[in-house]
């Protein structure tokens, strides 16, 4: 069972537009979410994360939104640039220490 | 850089045969965690350690092992393995093990069972 899912495996941008990725969760007791990034031949590397006590978190061109009620995270990254091009995992936390990550999204901007 | 290091890079074995990977994590942390990525699948959590002891296990399989030790490197021992066991396999450290501390990610291992 998926707890956390990224429903869109790609997603493709012009350069200097919005990237919107998505991510729901099905179970009510995350309470810590997290953004990583990863390129070809690389582990991840932590974006941006946000606590369910808050709503928003930015951080320069990256902004994650939490909708607790929906059970839906999305990050926004404004503008694009090609160097954003990667895969991109959301990750959850209950209390344990286990982070459970979605299949990801894999993101092209276009210059 | 994450800091963290990952040893072999690749892994290439056959059936039944036992393997181990080795992780260094960066200097002063003291949590370390494994991954298991396999073909367009998330990153499944294993096992994590901390300063030696096990502090929370995941999807583990019983074939699978893993230990940290007194200088804080860690092992996982994967044995009698299957092709499914194929994967791309990611060791991350944090300071401590605590949800907030940011975990980093070494390059991975990847093993391929043949």
């Amino acid at each position: 069972d998926q707890q956390v899912k990224q429903n869109s495996p790609s997603l493709s941008v012009q350069e200097g537009r919005i990237s919107i990725l998505n991510c729901d969760y099905t179970n009510s007791m995350f309470d810590y979410f997290l953004w990583y990034k990863k390129y070809p031949a690389e582990g991840p590397t932590f974006l941006i994360s946000i606590s369910s006590i808050k709503d928003k978190n930015e951080d320069g061109r990256f902004t994650v939104f939490l909708n607790k009620s929906a059970k839906h995270l999305s990050l926004h990254i404004v503008p694009s640039q090609p160097g954003d091009s990667a895969v991109y995992f959301c990750a959850a936390v209950s209390g344990t220490y286990k982070y459970i990550f979605g299949t990801g999204t894999r993101l092209k901007v276009l210059a | 850089d994450s800091g963290v290091t990952q040893t072999p890079k690749h892994l290439i074995t056959a059936t039944g045969q036992r393997v181990t990977l080795r992780c260094s994590p960066r200097s002063g942390d003291l949590s370390v965690y494994w991954y298991q990525q396999s073909l367009d699948q998330g990153l499944q959590f294993l096992i994590q350690y901390y300063n030696g002891e096990e502090r929370a296990k995941g999807n583990i399989l019983e074939r699978f092992s893993a230990q940290q030790f007194p200088d804080l490197h860690s092992e996982l021992n994967l044995s009698s393995l299957e092709l499914g066991d194929s994967a791309l396999y990611f060791c991350a450290s944090s300071v401590e093990g605590d949800r907030h501390n940011e975990q980093f990610f070494g390059p991975g291992t990847r093993l391929t069972v043949l």
